[in-house]
């Protein structure tokens, strides 16, 4: 059971823009940073937003991520096809013993 | 470019213990941290505990009476031992570099437990 919570599904036709939703309370995004991941079918997950809003080397800055308050965003401009993936956010919560946690996930579907 | 790559059985029967290996390879174990997180069919995705090069450990409470993660320094590997599974632990296991960010994953293995 998740403490954090992302919309099931999102969807847009290429070109477009979609965010996603991560949302929490104090003892996890309310006071810690936010990380996001990418996972293509099939595939392990890769980090494509950490400390609410920085990328890694080599991810393009089509995608974005912002904090506020107990919820995170994880934005993607330009939808292409490869984007369809599901989408995880992730952190720490000071009140499970530290414990790591991950989202729901969301699945971006490109129209 | 630091790989990492699982190993260990696919079937595991209930009651018994699950037990994988994560091998480093293109970097050292040393001055990171090593995590596990699992992956159940058409879940999403539950971290299990992660590991200091030294050996301290921390574990996701759910889980903590039953898992045990290891590191061998020398052979640049740390391991995952779960306890008393039951179908609920089927899942893909990932191996993962970091404690909080996991910037490098290997592919995952795929563990049933099934009698």
């Amino acid at each position: 059971q998740s403490v954090l919570t992302q919309p099931p599904s999102v969807s847009a036709a290429p070109g477009q823009e979609v965010t996603i939703s991560c949302s929490g309370n104090s003892s996890n995004i309310g006071n810690n940073y936010v990380s996001w991941y990418q996972q293509l079918p099939g595939t392990a997950p890769k980090l494509l937003i950490y400390d609410n809003n920085k990328r890694p080397s080599g991810i393009p800055d089509r995608f974005s991520g912002s904090k506020s308050g107990t919820s995170a965003t994880l934005g993607i401009t330009g939808l292409q096809t490869g984007d369809e993936a599901d989408y995880y956010c992730g952190t720490w919560d000071s009140s499970l013993s530290t414990a790591r946690v991950f989202g729901t996930g969301t699945k971006v579907t490109v129209l | 470019q630091v790989q990492l790559q699982e190993s260990g059985p696919g079937l595991v029967k209930p009651s018994e213990t699950l037990s994988l290996t994560c091998t480093v390879s293109g970097g050292s174990i040393s001055s990171y941290y090593w995590s596990w997180i699992r992956q159940p069919p058409g879940k999403g995705l539950e971290w299990i505990g992660y590991i200091y090069y030294s050996g301290s450990t921390n574990y996701n409470p759910s889980l903590k009476s039953r898992v045990t993660i290891s590191v061998d320094t020398s052979k640049n590997q740390f391991s995952l031992k779960l306890s008393s599974v039951t179908a609920a632990d089927t899942a893909v296991y990932y191996c993962a570099r970091g404690d909080l960010l996991y910037g490098v994953w290997g592919q995952g293995t795929t563990v049933t437990v099934s009698s």
